[in-house]
């Protein structure tokens, strides 16, 4: 059962990048790293996944250790739309054996700045 | 474009009353997921299902909880006899195929609250 530990909380000034941290030591090598963000009062929404090189799309870039034992998200240029609780999850890319969902633990409640 | 739709989208009730809760996925999408998020937490797993199939339940509570995915209709979480600690916002998800490598699009969530 795979886990995850982030920070609690961060703070970062708007226009400026973000580097939320997740410590995944028990990940296994078929799981995946899924990013959601929750908005208050709204349900999750999808930021970026990968599994061992680094991503980019048009939310967010992530930044996977060699190890794959931690990540790292990064929003290049932080709004303040963007702040949220950010959650890092582990899903395998196979079924069979263990839960089929995402398991969130308490994120890290992002406050931007302006 | 519709997303993930959920309704209703706040529900009261008693002590010992049923709560239906109705998910819709977004449309093609055959793959069904509930969690549960209770105040200051994070989301918890519950179900998975598929077009009339159960796939993964471990997350749901053995005893009141039930959930179904008809060929035709919404999906349904349905709570028996519900109880204080019931109370917390249900999520659905739906995805077009299985785990690992696909996006979970999910619904704005249904928030149950018990008296």
């Amino acid at each position: 059962d795979a886990k995850t530990t982030q920070p609690n909380s961060m703070e970062s000034n708007e226009e400026e990048p973000v580097h939320l941290p997740c410590n995944h030591s028990t990940i296994s090598g078929t799981d995946y790293i899924h990013w959601y963000r929750q908005l208050p009062s709204q349900g999750p929404e999808y930021v970026i996944h990968g599994l061992t090189s680094n991503v980019n799309n048009r939310m967010a870039s992530l930044a996977i250790a060699e190890d794959r034992k931690s990540s790292t998200l990064i929003l290049h240029r932080a709004t303040l739309r963007d702040a949220a609780v950010y959650y890092c999850s582990l899903l395998p890319s196979n079924s069979g054996g263990g839960a089929d969902g995402l398991t969130f633990g308490k994120g890290t409640h992002l406050i931007i700045q302006p | 474009n519709a997303g993930v739709m959920q309704n209703p989208r706040h529900l009261v009730r008693r002590r010992g009353q049923e709560a239906r809760l109705r998910c819709s996925p977004v449309k093609g999408h055959s793959h069904v997921y509930w969690y549960r998020q209770l105040p200051e937490e994070g989301l918890k797993f519950m179900v998975y299902l598929q077009k009339e199939n159960i796939i993964d339940e471990s997350g749901m509570p053995k005893e009141r909880f039930s959930a179904e995915f008809p060929k035709e209709g919404p999906s349904i979480l349905r709570i028996q006899q519900v109880v204080r600690g019931d109370s917390a916002a249900y999520f659905c998800a739906s995805s077009p195929a299985q785990r690992g490598t696909d996006t979970q699009y999910f619904g704005p969530g249904t928030r149950l609250t018990v008296l």
